[in-house]
């Protein structure tokens, strides 16, 4: 069966670091986008970040682009969010999740991560 | 962006009932918008696809309809498990954009 466990958060002060992964199974990893979803209560779901299955293609949301780092090993079938720079404001549940590049649907999410930024 | 809207913010209604949210887009998104649900403490579950199609395994009190920039999503016959709040999603452009979700509750 399909299962996304989402691991690594934490609390980090301000302007440090934090790498959010992800450990995939059940599936052919390759064939999926990866996404990151993050959740708070004030913003809802923001959808931050994706990565095709090959890797060749990223994007990232504008309130991440420059801080935070998307990648993937397809031999481990994982995912990573490296954050880099982190502020109050991207304090929130983060959530991995599975896209097929046929429809563009979160149909597997992981249980969440929870990343506090505050001094 | 595209900026998604739902409507309402929450509603209670009595089990058996009825309950339809909506869901606009600030521009036409053609069928792109998937809806999903998510209960307190849990990663939120896709429910509905490319606007009406059934996710495997969901039951059939759940639809969805429309197209462009209006959308309706509606539970015929509501359950006391569908306590949750629902959120529409659209993946017309990048970035793919949420609604601010719905919250429903049994009377």
């Amino acid at each position: 069966q399909v299962q996304v466990v989402d691991s690594g958060g934490g609390l980090v002060k301000p302007g440090g670091s934090l790498r959010l992964s992800c450990a995939a199974s059940g599936f052919t990893f390759s064939d999926y986008y990866m996404n990151w979803i993050r959740q708070t209560p004030g913003k809802g779901l923001e959808w931050i970040s994706y990565i095709t299955g090959s890797g060749s293609t990223i994007y990232y949301t504008d309130s991440v682009r420059g801080r935070f780092t998307i990648s993937r090993d397809n031999a481990k079938n994982s995912v990573y969010l490296q954050m880099s720079n982190l502020r109050v404001e991207d304090t929130a549940v983060y959530y991995c999740a599975r896209s097929s590049p046929a429809v563009w649907a979160f149909d597997y999410w992981g249980q969440g991560a929870l990343v506090t930024v505050s001094a | 962006d595209i900026q998604m809207t739902q409507s309402p913010s929450s509603l209670s209604a009595s089990v058996g009932d009825r309950v339809t949210i909506t869901c606009q887009a600030s521009q036409d998104i053609r069928n792109f918008l998937n809806w999903y649900q998510q209960k307190p403490g849990e990663a939120p579950k896709l429910l509905i696809y490319h606007a009406s199609t059934l996710e495997t395994g969901v039951p059939a009190r759940f639809r969805g309809s429309g197209s462009g920039t209006d959308f309706t999503f509606t539970i015929t016959g509501l359950q006391p498990e569908d306590t949750a709040t629902y959120y529409c999603q659209q993946y017309e452009n990048v970035p793919l954009t949420f609604g601010p979700g719905t919250k429903v509750e049994i009377k």
